[in-house]
């Protein structure tokens, strides 16, 4: 099984601010098959990002991804207030399909 | 427009087994290239991924429930469904269908109480 480790736990950031987040895979994710999701209380996860830095239909430019292998990185460039939330990353190159525990991205 | 919806009772009791289906909408299960999922996620808590399947009827499933789970397909009414066995409180989540990785349903709630 591919764990997925996200760092940081929370990162606590101003709007206007870049925000970085880390997913490290325990083994090399096949084909980059790696996707970001956003989530805020009481929605659905919302896809981001697919194979580590395709943005999604309807995402953002501030939002990209990107790193291959065991190590990817969600960038927002600028944090704007919608985009506080929790984020995670999936591994879906190879089953079982895996979740990083998540990244808390709230406002300083 | 792709659509994914979930559907099944919001309530289960203990040791009893759960089933949820999931219409599909917009993309046709038995053409498609994408595996359909399962994904769930208990109050406060983060995504389990808990399996999926492909038009064919190949399943792969999280290791940690595969004794209790079963995923099937339907493609001539266009949906999969999801069986848990043996539930217990600990069951109780937000269950999610998905178009792996990039359409998911709305999610659906389902406690395990007496």
């Amino acid at each position: 099984e591919n764990v997925l480790t996200q760092s940081p736990g929370t990162l606590s950031l101003s709007p206007g601010e870049r925000a970085t987040l880390s997913c490290r895979a325990s083994q090399s994710v096949n084909w980059s098959y790696l996707a970001w999701f956003q989530q805020k209380p009481g929605q659905a996860p919302r896809l981001l990002i697919t194979g580590a830095s395709h943005r999604a239909t309807g995402i953002p430019d501030r939002f990209s991804g990107s790193g291959s292998g065991t190590d990817f990185t969600l960038t927002i460039s600028r944090l704007e207030a919608e985009d506080f939330a929790v984020y995670y990353c999936q591994q879906y190159g190879s089953f079982p399909f895996t979740f990083g525990p998540g990244t808390k991205v709230d406002i300083k | 427009q792709l659509q994914l919806q979930e559907s099944g009772p919001g309530l289960v009791k203990p040791s009893e087994t759960l089933s949820l289906t999931c219409t599909v909408s917009g993309d046709s299960i038995s053409s498609s290239t994408y595996y359909w999922g399962w994904i769930r996620q208990s109050p406060g808590k983060g995504l389990e991924w808990i399996g999926s399947i492909y038009h064919s009827g190949s399943a792969y499933y999280n290791p940690s429930l595969k004794s209790r789970v079963t995923i099937s397909v339907d493609t001539s009414k266009n949906q999969f469904s999801l069986r848990m066995t043996s539930v217990t409180a600990a069951d109780t989540a937000v269950y999610y269908c998905a178009r792996e990785p990039d359409a998911w349903g709305q999610g659906t709630l389902v406690t395990v109480s007496s």
